[in-house]
């Protein structure tokens, strides 16, 4: 069964700094993993979608990554601003699911001015 | 395009009473997901629809929770009778006809849920 891991569960850093966030993943057999951005009392807004295929993808100052085959993504965040206060959560679609995005719990992320 | 569009954002009911939450998916999309997100439990997938056709329910807790999907443009979640446990944010989510790898889902805000 897939499982998903995101550690921490919570990180607070400087304004200024950048900044990787973790996500683990038991099964390689994905479809794609995406990264999500949830702001307090909102909904979710996709971020970044890698395919099985790629190993990166980038948008502004933002760079996810996927390894496979060691069941790992990162996101990094350039030059954090406190705008990206937010709780970041990675999903993969699993190749098994009939479409059923697996989530990792999500990182609370605050940056400090 | 409006994006998802869920209605009410806020619901406060008594236990044993009947909750309906609404959602509009986006226009042309093909796929539309109910969520349910605790503290506890994160986000959970509680149905999905395609093409207005339930495919898998098998997330829904309960009995008490039914959805149904009239037409490509509505879809709502009912909980009766409602209990305190189901508090919590539903989400709906929409997307494009799946195609491998490619598609995301887009999030309404969500339906705050407080059953006393």
């Amino acid at each position: 069964k897939q499982e998903v891991t995101q550690i921490p569960a919570a990180l607070s850093v400087p304004e200024g700094e950048n900044l990787v966030l973790n996500c683990s993943f038991t099964d390689s057999a994905i479809y794609n993993l995406q990264w999500f951005r949830q702001d307090p009392g909102k909904g979710l807004t996709s971020l970044l979608l890698i395919q099985s295929s790629q190993r990166e993808q980038t948008s502004g100052r933002l760079n996810a990554s996927l390894d496979k085959s060691s069941g790992r993504s990162t996101l990094y965040i350039a030059a954090s601003q406190p705008g990206d206060s937010a709780t970041y959560l990675c999903a993969v679609d699993p190749m098994d699911s009939n479409y059923q995005l697996i989530w990792g719990a999500g990182t609370k992320l605050i940056i400090k001015p | 395009d409006a994006g998802v569009i869920q209605s009410p954002r806020h619901e406060v009911t008594e236990m044993g009473q009947e909750v309906t939450l609404r959602c509009k998916p986006i226009s042309g999309h093909d796929y539309l997901f109910w969520y349910r997100q605790t503290m506890m439990r994160g986000l959970e997938l509680l149905i999905y629809f395609n093409n207005n056709v339930p495919i898998d329910d098998s997330g829904m807790p309960e009995d008490r929770f039914s959805a149904k999907m009239p037409n490509a443009s509505f879809s709502t979640l009912k909980i009766q009778p409602s209990e305190p446990r189901d508090s919590a944010v539903y989400f709906c989510a929409s997307s494009l006809e799946y195609t491998i790898s490619t598609d995301t889902q887009y999030f309404g805000p969500g339906t705050r849920l407080t059953v006393l």
